[in-house]
């Protein structure tokens, strides 16, 4: 069984520049979480979905981070535009339920110059 | 905001030595789940524990959950140079919509050969 894939793995991008990341959740699932990471540090929640259903965005930057899961499937997380602070590891995670195991991605490591 | 505290925050161990690390809160969790994220992956599910006094053992990992379910332990018996990875403890809130997954900042370990 296919694991979470993530898009893409690095991205360098200049400050101001908009970039979007994308995950492919395992199949079936229907919770889907985007974690930030930063070096050295635990994942904290941007915003978790049931389906399509975003239920907790109360941790993600509306005035520049944005994010859809359309069909409830695939999800896609967007900074506009991007700023210094914003380099980490975007992780995404699906699981089976609410307060099941966690499945994580590799994550997609972004560098803001 | 439940919060989790992770101690130590960095371990270096010579491989066959025998560790403890500790997830402690002022807050009660419905579960405590633990991972191990290696460099450049994303983090994997150890153990869940969801009883309090709970115990789980994974080979020469050894998991408990406190009493109260605020606190749990991770010992690892003769550590062996593959154990290297950060810990990163997660507990489990309140159920249903308002469920929520909130990570410690980890315990690095190093098990030097």
């Amino acid at each position: 069984e296919a694991g979470v894939v993530q898009s893409p793995r690095y991205k360098i991008i200049e400050k101001k520049q908009p970039v979007a990341f994308w995950c492919n959740p395992i199949s079936g699932h229907n919770t889907l979480y985007w974690y930030l990471q930063n070096l050295g540090q635990g994942p904290e929640l941007l915003i978790r979905y049931e389906n399509e259903e975003a239920v907790d965005d109360s941790q993600l930057p509306k005035d520049r981070f944005s994010a859809e899961r359309l069909k409830g499937v695939d999800s896609t997380l967007k900074i506009q535009p991007a700023e210094l602070g914003d380099s980490a590891v975007y992780l995404c995670a699906s699981s089976p339920r609410v307060t099941g195991e966690l499945f994580f991605g590799e994550g997609s490591r972004l560098t803001v110059l | 905001t439940q919060l989790l505290e992770q101690s130590p925050q960095f371990l270096s161990i010579q491989e066959g030595e025998n560790l403890t690390v500790y997830c402690n809160s002022s807050s009660v969790f419905s579960s405590l789940q633990w991972y191990r994220q290696e460099p450049g992956e994303g983090p994997v599910l150890l153990v869940t524990v969801v009883t309090g006094g709970e115990v789980k053992k994974l080979k020469r990992l050894t998991f408990q959950f406190g009493d109260a379910r605020k606190d749990s332990s991770l010992h690892i018996t003769a550590a062996q140079p593959g154990d290297t990875g950060l810990y990163l403890c997660a507990g489990g809130g309140s159920g249903g919509s308002n469920y929520k997954l909130t990570f410690g900042k980890g315990t690095l370990l190093t098990v030097n050969p």
